[in-house]
């Protein structure tokens, strides 16, 4: 079957850096991906979506790269901020959603 | 625009109650519309999606039923709730296959 996971359960950044957070995905018949947030007690928030007719898109603040040779997703985030504390993780789909488990991103002041 | 809601927002209940969870979507028309359970430090498990009123696919089986008796609402039910039905359940919907899931903001459901 299909999995969705992230190299990395945690990661901190200085406020003010750049942040990445990756995801691997193993089903090659994917061609739609979502990254989402996810803030504590509240739904997952689209972030960010990625066909994969493309390999990058770029939204406020935030980039999506696509590597289909590989199947991985990164999520870059720009000049991190204290609002971006969260769980991210990413969702594929062929013919029905997949999601990963997250990453928890803690940005220090 | 869009809007998604879910309630409650958490809820105790004894082993062996029964359970209904409701989701409303507003500002869209036959949404494609989703029951999750979210693990603690897990990912999201698919439980029920439905495409109309009155179709629902079951993804896993377990203790538990959804309806949609109306376009925009969706319902999830148990006759009697086990210990392992806890968790946090969350809606979503999504004009499409294919699209962005929009997420409530769930319910965290403690079994007692």
């Amino acid at each position: 079957g299909e999995s969705v996971g992230l190299h990395l359960p945690t990661l901190s950044v200085q406020e003010g850096d750049n942040s990445i957070i990756n995801c691997a995905y193993s089903n090659s018949a994917s061609d739609y991906f979502i990254w989402y947030k996810q803030e504590s007690g509240k739904g997952p928030q689209f972030i960010i979506d990625i066909r994969s007719n493309m390999d990058k898109r770029q939204g406020q603040r935030v980039t999506v790269l696509l590597n289909k040779t590989v199947k991985h997703l990164s999520l870059q985030i720009a000049a991190t901020q204290p609002g971006d504390s969260a769980v991210y993780f990413c969702a594929e789909t062929g013919n029905q959603f997949y999601f990963g488990t997250g990453t928890s991103l803690t940005v220090i002041p | 625009s869009q809007t998604i809601h879910q309630w409650p927002a958490t809820l105790v209940q004894p082993v062996g109650s029964p359970l209904s969870l409701e989701c409303t979507v507003e500002g869209t028309s036959n949404p494609n519309l989703y029951w999750y359970r979210q693990a603690a430090g897990r990912g999201l498990q698919l439980l029920f999606y439905s495409v109309g009123i009155g179709q629902i696919s079951s993804e896993v089986p377990q203790n538990l039923s959804a309806s949609r008796p109306q376009d925009r609402q969706f319902i999830l039910s148990s006759k009697k709730l086990l210990l392992s039905d806890s968790g946090f359940y969350l809606c979503a919907w999504s004009v499409g296959e294919q699209q962005p899931q929009h997420f409530g903001d769930g319910t965290r459901l403690s079994i007692l």
